[in-house]
């Protein structure tokens, strides 16, 4: 069974401290990408990554950066934790190729207090 | 930029049909998809049109309109279970998938 998998469920954080979400896939799939989902906003592109090492900003990279040092992980990094940044935040990995589905990881509701 | 339109809330009663329309303005994509998502859960794929024209899968149909710039995702016999969120999505020519703001279907006894 495929699987991507998200380190937390549920985190709460204050205010400046620095957050590390973690995301690991095993379908060895080049892409990997960090969503941020709000009511009514959808699901909204931080980052992706198509290769080790490789990223790209999507919609609301602003006050994220990410890490991809090995293919199977994929980690989101909060530098300076805000209450704006209080969401769910959904990993979601996929292999390359036009027909392709994006596989997801259950979602880590972060609370910035 | 790209967008995608859906409607936010959908009702309709077990057994019936619905369907929940996805207009969108893209500069070049190469399909688009839909994804379920149940409260508290993650999003699942549910079907994916590359080309004009319906595709079904079971009681979903998934249709696609390139010259409209509209698809859609027809659910017949709708059951309980049918309660969940859908989202539209395209796979832009970057690899990245952009998502639309999510339907709310509600499923009535």
């Amino acid at each position: 069974d495929v699987k991507v998998t998200q380190s937390s469920r549920y985190l709460v954080k204050r205010t400046g401290e620095k957050v590390f979400l973690e995301c690991v896939q095993d379908m060895d799939h080049e892409n990997m990408f960090w969503y941020r989902q709000d009511p009514g906003l959808g699901l909204r592109l931080i980052y992706f990554s198509y290769d080790v090492k490789m990223k790209e900003k999507g919609d609301i990279p602003e006050g994220y950066s990410v890490s991809r040092e090995k293919k199977e992980r994929f980690s989101l990094i909060l530098e300076s934790a805000s209450t704006n940044q209080t969401s769910m935040y959904l990993c979601a990995s996929s292999a390359t190729g036009k027909n392709t589905e994006a596989f997801f990881g259950q979602g880590t509701r972060l609370t910035v207090v | 930029g790209q967008s995608l339109e859906q409607p936010s809330e959908v009702t309709a009663v077990e057994g019936a049909i619905v369907q929940i329309n996805c207009t969108y303005q893209t500069s070049g994509f190469y399909g688009l998809s839909w994804y379920q998502q149940h409260d508290g859960g993650a999003p699942t794929f549910l079907s994916y049109n590359a080309l004009d024209g319906l595709e079904e899968t079971g009681r979903f149909s998934s249709f696609l309109s390139r010259s409209d710039s509209y698809g859609y995702l027809l659910l017949q016999e709708l059951q309980m279970k049918d309660s969940a969120s859908y989202f539209c999505a395209v796979r832009v020519y970057g690899q990245n998938f952009v998502f639309g703001p999510g339907t709310r279907l509600s499923v009535l006894p």
